[in-house]
């Protein structure tokens, strides 16, 4: 696709049930990063994937929370047992290889947990 | 104290104004420096990106980085109603596609025509 898609778009989910947040990124960029932006918290870095490898899974704030890539393409982020203060826009991002970096951003999956 | 703090906000100026947005920033190691801007429930795009000290131009955009000040400054001139988003710093100390990047929290701006 033209851009970084992510999918649902918008979730609303129970305390304690599991989710999984996918992200599918621009063709042809090998990192992806996971971010959560939460009201008055800016974005906060989560999980980083070179290829299908994560060298940095240091803001993953706990074990609820993981992440795959298969095919160094889609990834999924799941939350475990969700609590209330999981509630954020989950952002995806890719870059290319050989480039400043700059992170293109698909719109985000608004995780609402009641 | 966090790595990269900037002023929540929110801002609002009349059409026409020039606008300041700023960061500081406590990493030395941080050489690389971007302001995204991000429009109500869609994703932060790339406005500007800097390496090292110095100043930027592109249009009504100026970007400014201060690294003895740690200082890092966005200018907005002749702002328009379309320029109303939120402002993001952000910034890494390494570059390509493996650079982590660390983000202000961001400034709500609003440009009432």
């Amino acid at each position: 696709g033209a851009g970084v898609s992510q999918s649902p778009s918008n979730k609303v989910t129970e305390k304690g049930k599991d989710v999984e947040l996918r992200c599918d990124p621009i063709s042809g960029h090998t990192a992806l990063y996971w971010y959560r932006q939460s009201l008055g918290q800016g974005l906060e870095f989560l999980i980083y994937f070179q290829g299908n490898s994560a060298p940095d899974k240091s803001g993953l704030p706990s074990d609820r929370f993981s992440a795959e890539r298969t095919g160094g393409s889609v990834s999924t982020l799941t939350i475990q047992r969700t609590q209330q203060e999981d509630s954020a826009v989950y952002l995806c991002a890719s870059s290319r290889p050989g480039g400043t970096g700059e992170l293109f951003f698909g719109e985000g999956s608004r995780l609402t947990v009641l | 104290q966090k790595e990269v703090e900037q002023d929540p906000g929110p801002l609002s100026v009349p059409e026409g104004a020039i606008v300041s947005l700023n960061c500081t920033y406590s990493n030395s190691a941080f050489q690389y420096f971007m302001w995204y801007r991000q429009y109500s429930r869609k994703g932060p795009e790339l406005l500007m990106y800097t390496y090292s000290s110095g100043n930027k131009e592109d249009g009504r955009f100026t970007a400014q980085v201060d690294k003895s000040s740690k200082y890092i400054s966005l200018f907005i001139r002749d702002s328009q109603p379309s320029d109303s988003a939120t402002y993001l710093c952000a910034m890494s100390a390494l570059a390509g596609a493996n650079s982590k990047l660390t983000f202000g929290k961001g400034i709500t701006l609003s440009v009432r025509p």
